[in-house]
């Protein structure tokens, strides 16, 4: 069984500062990880993702994101948001990445960016 | 019980055919999608319809073709165009402006032979 909890269902912040995005996970077996990210009005489009390689994953738009075993998180960063980041995230473990019948979502995060 | 029923659940397809692949949903969701998963790729787009009638583009749509003729239903054409067709292909469902997160069908496995 796993599981995907994103703690935050709404995040603000002001243009030009940091943004967090956390996500906790629970898995039977070895994970992988994505985070994908949904503007209005569009499909999902994949962020970066995580398969056992390194633990700092970078994706694209500047994002970037952990994988800590020992707290099983997955939290997605950015240093410096942009007006064209907000939009909806999603997290997602998947404990066979040749099997989507193993995804499991995240309810997503909204975020919201300020001028 | 409310879902989305993809069918075939495995299918086999000979060069240069068109093949269709089935999504039907009692959800009542505006929103449709069809994904492609290819082994450690992740969910990739190929065409998205937010309403009866209309459909969208996304990230790999070359060889593909869909119809929005109804709500319930969104089937997706892989044509002899599609290059590298076998793959993993995922029907999903949102529900716009209230509903969070997708609906997915337990997917079809197109095999070209």
């Amino acid at each position: 069984a796993q599981s995907v909890t994103q703690l935050d269902s709404h995040v603000s912040v002001s243009e030009g500062t940091p943004v967090l995005l956390r996500c906790n996970y629970s898995s039977s077996y070895s994970p992988s990880l994505f985070w994908y990210v949904q503007h209005p009005n569009k499909g999902l489009q994949l962020l970066l993702k995580y398969t056992s390689a390194a633990t700092l994953v970078k994706g694209i738009n500047g994002f970037e994101a952990e994988f800590k075993k020992s707290e099983t998180s997955f939290h997605l960063t950015k240093p410096s948001a942009h007006m064209s980041d907000a939009a909806e995230y999603f997290c997602v473990v998947s404990s066979d990445s040749g099997s989507a019948r193993q995804l499991t979502f995240g309810s997503g995060t909204q975020l919201t960016v300020l001028p | 019980d409310g879902g989305i029923t993809q069918s075939p659940k495995y299918l086999f397809r000979k060069e240069g055919q068109n093949v269709t692949l089935s999504c039907e949903q009692n959800l009542n969701h505006d929103a449709m999608y069809w994904y492609r998963q290819d082994p450690g790729q992740g969910l990739r787009l190929i065409y998205y319809s937010q309403i009866v009638n209309d459909f969208q583009k996304g990230d790999i749509a070359e060889g593909y073709s869909v119809s929005r003729e109804k709500k319930e239903s969104f089937p997706l054409t892989v044509t002899s165009a599609q290059k590298n067709p076998t793959a993993f292909y995922l029907c999903a469902t949102k529900q716009d402006r209230e509903g969070r997160g997708y609906t997915f069908g337990s997917g079809t496995r197109l095999t070209v032979v």
